[in-house]
């Protein structure tokens, strides 16, 4: 079983809409969750953290439910910008972010 | 504050030759980690160095080694390679296991 399991998408949204999207992992035992943004051929960038109370940064909204082991993302109000692929970090001891292998998020005008 | 820079930008090589990869971390890191990305795949982690030794290995054979020198910059060697080991080859910095930096990577092709 893989670590961290995303749905691959396409989400393919008009702009204005909302899209969101999860991922499960399979550590109980992890300690901090996060999605990064990867544009195509470019490098993971750090989008926001996902606390356990849930927490907002601008139209972006990160759940993380422990007992089912799931951590959402939802984008409100979407832009042309947003088109990426956003990637479920999971981390659970000192040295190693786990990826999943990404959702493909496509907005268009 | 200068990022993280990584070199080459990319690079061809012949199955069972071997490769070098550099990456400089950010001012005021001392930890780096390198991931091995495939096409359409999320980020692996390879290994991870700090204060110059290596401190966490993932799933991958001895053949993938790394350094990382006084200044907190590291080199990934692979030897031996095949064909499997293209891919984007991601180097990150962090202060400890916080605030991970990713370079822009090296686009290894093994032909």
């Amino acid at each position: 079983r893989k670590e961290v399991e995303q749905d691959p998408g396409p989400f393919n949204v008009p702009e204005g809409a909302t899209v969101a999207f999860n991922c499960t992992y399979s550590n109980s035992a992890s300690q901090s969750f996060f999605w990064y943004r990867q544009d195509c051929r470019k490098e993971p960038k750090l989008l926001m953290s996902v606390y356990s109370s849930g927490n907002e940064d601008g139209r972006f909204t990160a759940q993380l439910n422990r007992a089912s082991q799931y951590i959402s993302l939802l984008i409100r109000d979407s832009k042309l910008s947003d088109s990426a692929t956003y990637l479920c970090v999971v981390r659970f001891n000192d040295y190693k972010l786990s990826f999943g292998a990404g959702t493909t998020v496509t907005v268009r005008a | 504050e200068t990022g993280v820079t990584q070199s080459p930008t990319h690079l061809i090589k012949t199955r069972g030759q071997q490769v070098t990869l550099r990456c400089s971390s950010q001012s005021g890191h001392n930890t780096v980690s390198w991931y091995q990305q495939a096409l359409g795949q999320g980020p692996q982690f390879i290994f991870q160095y700090y204060r110059e030794e290596e401190n966490g290995r993932g799933n991958f054979p001895p053949r993938f080694s790394g350094l990382q020198f006084p200044n907190y910059s590291s080199e990934l060697n692979v030897n031996a390679l095949e064909l499997d080991d293209s891919a984007l080859y991601l180097c990150a910095s962090s202060l400890g296991s916080s605030g991970y930096t990713f370079g822009s990577g090296t686009r290894l092709t093994v032909v």
